[in-house]
């Protein structure tokens, strides 16, 4: 089945740590996304990639990082500058034509 | 700039009543809209959208809403609430520029109960 797998689904970071999230969608899709929900806030837009090899900040980018080698790929990296990581981070997608986005199940992050 | 203002960020109802989640917008285009759901710990769903023509859009579920222009506002209804209705329900915009660059804002959300 098509769709978007985030792994893990939960994490835990020590002080000071860099923490790797991953996303990795088959459907082919050209655009991802990256969000931070916290209880009662929505979600934030943290990083936005729309084709391989190019990605933009999105609102509250700062102490994350992201890449794009792959179309089907795009990890996002929450580093030691991240000061209140624990969040719900969701990985989004769509094509370049439709407007919905497609979901994963997302990652509870947490500090120890 | 875009915002979407969710009035309420919890709603109780009785099994069988009208679910109603109210969702305002600010857009300084022709927005488009869409309610999106999320059951614990998953991501979001799409329920609905309003994109162009028909301001009443029917989503899945039973779930509808209704563009008004006028009124900045895009509110979610359902006739009769089941008990599986019960979850976290975003409204979001976007100023789809038509060119395949957009960017969704996420209300707060408003979390439904459903008392049997």
């Amino acid at each position: 089945d098509g769709g978007i797998t985030q792994s893990p689904k939960y994490l835990f970071r020590k002080e000071g740590q860099n923490v790797t999230l991953s996303c990795e969608q088959n459907l082919n899709h050209d655009a991802m996304y990256w969000y931070r929900q916290d209880p009662g806030q929505g979600l934030r837009l943290i990083y936005y990639s729309q084709i391989v090899n190019d990605f933009q900040k999105g609102d509250i980018a700062e102490g994350y990082s992201v890449s794009r080698e792959k179309k089907e790929s795009f990890p996002l990296t929450v580093t030691s500058a991240q000061k209140n990581p624990t969040a719900f981070y969701l990985c989004a997608s769509r094509t370049a034509t439709n407007e919905k986005l497609f979901f994963g199940s997302g990652t509870q992050l947490s500090v120890l | 700039a875009q915002s979407v203002t969710q009035l309420g960020s919890h709603v109780s109802v009785s099994e069988g009543a009208l679910v109603l989640l109210r969702c305002n917008y600010s857009s300084s285009v022709p927005p488009y809209l869409f309610w999106y759901v999320q059951y614990p710990n998953q991501g979001l769903q799409l329920l609905l959208k309003y994109t162009t023509g028909a301001t009443l859009v029917k989503g899945i579920n039973g779930f509808e809403a209704e563009f008004k222009k006028s009124e900045t506002s895009f509110h979610l209804t359902k006739p009769s609430a089941h008990m599986s209705d019960a979850a976290e329900y975003f409204c979001a915009v976007t100023d789809y520029s038509g060119a395949g660059s957009y960017q969704l804002t996420f209300g707060k959300g408003t979390k439904l109960s459903v008392i049997p």
